[in-house]
């Protein structure tokens, strides 16, 4: 069964800072993974979706990697800033049919 | 384009009522899904729809039936809610194949007392 961990759980850091946003996963098949973001009381953004033949994606600011063997993605989120405040959500696959395996998430608190 | 919608956006209901939550996507996506939110955890899968015409159970099924009504629609059916139920739920889609994006909708808060 797949079990998804990310650490830390709250994370709060002044502005500009460079952050790490960690995801392990317990089955190393997977079809790809899928980082979202997730703002209070709204449904999810999908941020970056990494292929299981794929080692990093980026997007702005945001970069993430995969390691499939030892079962862990890292977010990078250079220079943050307020409006990154948010929940991240970290979701490899389990199965076929893209079914997601969400973890309990990372809350971002990023203060001027 | 709108997306993935659902309705309603909130609900309350007594135990054992029962309600529909609905579910509609224009991005022609073949599989759609349905997962809960309970605080402090992840989403957890409920039923999804690999493409029209089929059903399946996910992670958390008891106590909920489906109904994918078309390629745009795909419904969540509560009988006899149960306080247990209370949760944010929400709907989600995919278009074909295993390496593809899932959209997700706004999500409907829903309350059993």
């Amino acid at each position: 069964k797949q079990e998804v961990t990310q650490i830390p759980a709250a994370l709060s850091v002044p502005e500009g800072e460079n952050l790490v946003l960690n995801c392990s996963f317990t089955d190393s098949a997977i079809y790809n993974l899928q980082w979202f973001r997730q703002d209070p009381g709204k449904g999810l953004t999908s941020l970056l979706l990494i292929q299981s033949s794929q080692r990093e994606q980026t997007s702005g600011r945001l970069n993430a990697s995969l390691d499939k063997s030892s079962g862990r993605s890292t977010l990078y989120i250079a220079a943050s800033q307020p409006g990154d405040s948010a929940t991240y959500l970290c979701a490899p696959t389990r199965g076929g049919y893209n079914k997601l395996i969400f973890g309990a998430g990372t809350r971002l608190a990023v203060h001027p | 384009n709108a997306g993935v919608t659902q309705t309603p956006k909130f609900q309350v209901l007594k135990t054992g009522q029962s309600m529909t939550l609905q579910c509609a996507q224009d991005m022609n996506h073949n599989s759609m899904y349905w997962y809960r939110q309970d605080p402090g955890m992840g989403l957890r899968l409920i039923y999804y729809s690999a493409s029209e015409g089929t059903t399946d159970k996910g992670e958390v099924p008891n106590g909920y039936n489906v109904s994918r009504l078309n390629k745009r629609e795909f419904s969540l059916r509560l009988e006899s809610a149960a306080p247990s139920q209370t949760s944010v739920y929400f709907c989600a889609s995919t278009g074909a194949g295993s390496y593809n994006e899932q959209f997700f909708g706004p999500g409907t808060r829903l309350t059993v007392l």
